[in-house]
């Protein structure tokens, strides 16, 4: 098993740039989240789906769009990047049985907008 | 509202024990998560406690106490390894939603 995948690893933009992050888990798992992480901060929530066609906001939404069509795939968006999007983008998937709720995490997408 | 405190950093010596201490204020709580970071890697889980008292996993061990609001890590017979970044996040219950805080920045020195 891959466990949980992020497409691409490194990316440079330049603002106004548009471009998709994919996310990928072979685990079956429902919940898929999405955060970012910026230098000696700790996460904070962009959006997560609780299942496949669902998605909702998170702490931190604003600029980034979602879908998830499929269940294994979870999609973040930027349509105009601005340099405030400069970060390390975790994507993380979990499985619930009654309130354990352990976050499998891909490793990371680095991204830099000039 | 939501609040959550950890040490910024900590540091210790190698074959040291070292405590984390967490206090959280949820609206909801349902259990403890702990996570490891080192420096350019992603968050890896190492404990949950749902319900008070400690939970033992090697060299790891993590205690809840619900009705303090309040959680530690102990690590023990520390290795340079152990040299990361520790995080508790409490599970506020809703939609699974973990909270995140600044981290504990472990430094283990020979």
């Amino acid at each position: 098993n891959a466990g949980v995948t992020q497409t691409p690893k490194f990316r440079v933009l330049k603002t106004g740039q548009s471009m998709t992050l994919l996310c990928a888990q072979d685990m079956n798992h429902e919940y898929m989240y999405w955060y970012r992480q910026d230098p000696g901060m700790g996460l904070r929530l962009i959006h997560y789906s609780v299942g496949e066609g669902t998605t909702a906001k998170g702490e931190v939404p604003d600029g980034y769009n979602v879908s998830r069509l499929k269940k294994q795939n979870f999609l973040l968006g930027l349509e105009s990047a601005a340099p405030s999007q400069t970060s390390v983008y975790f994507c993380a998937s979990s499985y619930q049985i009654g309130t354990y709720n352990e976050q499998f995490f891909g490793p990371g997408t680095r991204l830099t907008v000039l | 509202g939501q609040s959550l405190e950890q040490p910024s950093e900590v540091t210790a010596v190698e074959g040291a024990i070292v405590q984390i201490n967490c206090t959280y204020q949820t609206s909801g709580f349902y259990g403890l998560s702990w996570y490891q970071q080192h420096d350019g890697g992603a968050p890896t889980f190492l404990s949950y406690n749902a319900l008070d008292g400690l939970e033992e996993t090697g060299r790891f061990s993590s205690f809840l106490s619900r009705s303090d609001s309040y959680g530690y890590l102990l690590l023990q017979e520390l290795q340079m390894k152990d040299s990361a970044s520790y995080f508790c996040a409490p599970n506020a219950g809703n939609n699974r939603k973990l909270i995140w805080g600044l981290g504990t920045s472990l430094a283990v020195n020979p």
